[in-house]
């Protein structure tokens, strides 16, 4: 089974802290991905990465950045908290690569880190 | 630009009363429609991927059908055990990327 283990289950933090979000899988994904989750919103792509190095923003990319320096890992960093950054984020990962026009395969989460920024 | 809906945003059921969520979407080309299961305090788990109108999946209690313009998912004679946030998400064809887009979810309470 695919495992995505992402280090902290909840933290707070406060206004103008800069804060790490980390996330690992174990099953040589090549793409990995930020999302926030927040009530009648739903999922909302933050950043996602397809390879070592590699980043491309998503839908709501502002007030965050990203680090994926091994394939395994991938960081989403808030350079300055603010509160309107208190959420559910979720990392995922999928092995599709660069040819995802001609693969359709599922995402694999984690568990989610509920961030409270006071 | 895509948008997927899902309705009702809550649905609360006696155990054994079987009924099915809505998945409603707008994309300029459907690649794959995805639906997950969300438990309290967890990701999403991945439940079916359906890719073409008429096409049906089933697991367990849960059973997905797609149209051309949204999808449903059945749940029958369901258990207190499938109390869970439904989520449904599209793969458009068009966004060379893949990226999915989520509905909001439909929190389903199943009581005894």
């Amino acid at each position: 089974d695919v495992k995505v283990t992402q280090s902290s289950r909840y933290l707070v933090k406060r206004t103008g802290e800069k804060v790490f979000l980390e996330c690992v899988q174990d099953m040589d994904h090549e793409n990995m991905f930020w999302y926030r989750q927040d009530p009648g919103l739903g999922l909302r792509l933050i950043y996602f990465s397809y390879d070592v190095k590699m980043k491309e923003k998503g839908d709501i990319p502002e007030g965050y950045s990203v680090s994926r320096e091994k394939k395994e890992r991938f960081s989403l960093i808030l350079e300055s908290a603010s509160t309107n950054q208190t959420s559910m984020y979720l990392c995922a990962s999928d092995p599709s690569g660069q040819l995802l026009r001609s693969y359709n395969s599922p995402l694999h989460f984690g568990n989610g880190t509920r961030l409270t920024v006071t | 630009e895509d948008q997927v809906t899902q309705s009702p945003e809550a649905l609360r059921l006696q155990e054994g009363e079987s009924s099915s969520l809505n998945c409603s979407y707008t994309v300029s080309g459907l690649r794959g429609l995805f639906w997950y299961r969300q438990d309290p305090g967890k990701g999403p788990e991945f439940l079916f991927t359906l890719y073409s109108a008429g096409e049906e999946k089933e697991k367990e209690r849960l059973k997905a059908t797609l149209t051309k313009k949204e999808s449903f998912l059945h749940i029958t004679a369901p258990k207190p055990e499938d109390s869970a946030t439904y989520l449904c998400a599209v793969h458009d064809l068009t966004d060379s990327w893949g990226k999915l887009q989520f509905g909001a979810g439909t929190q389903v309470v199943v009581t005894p």
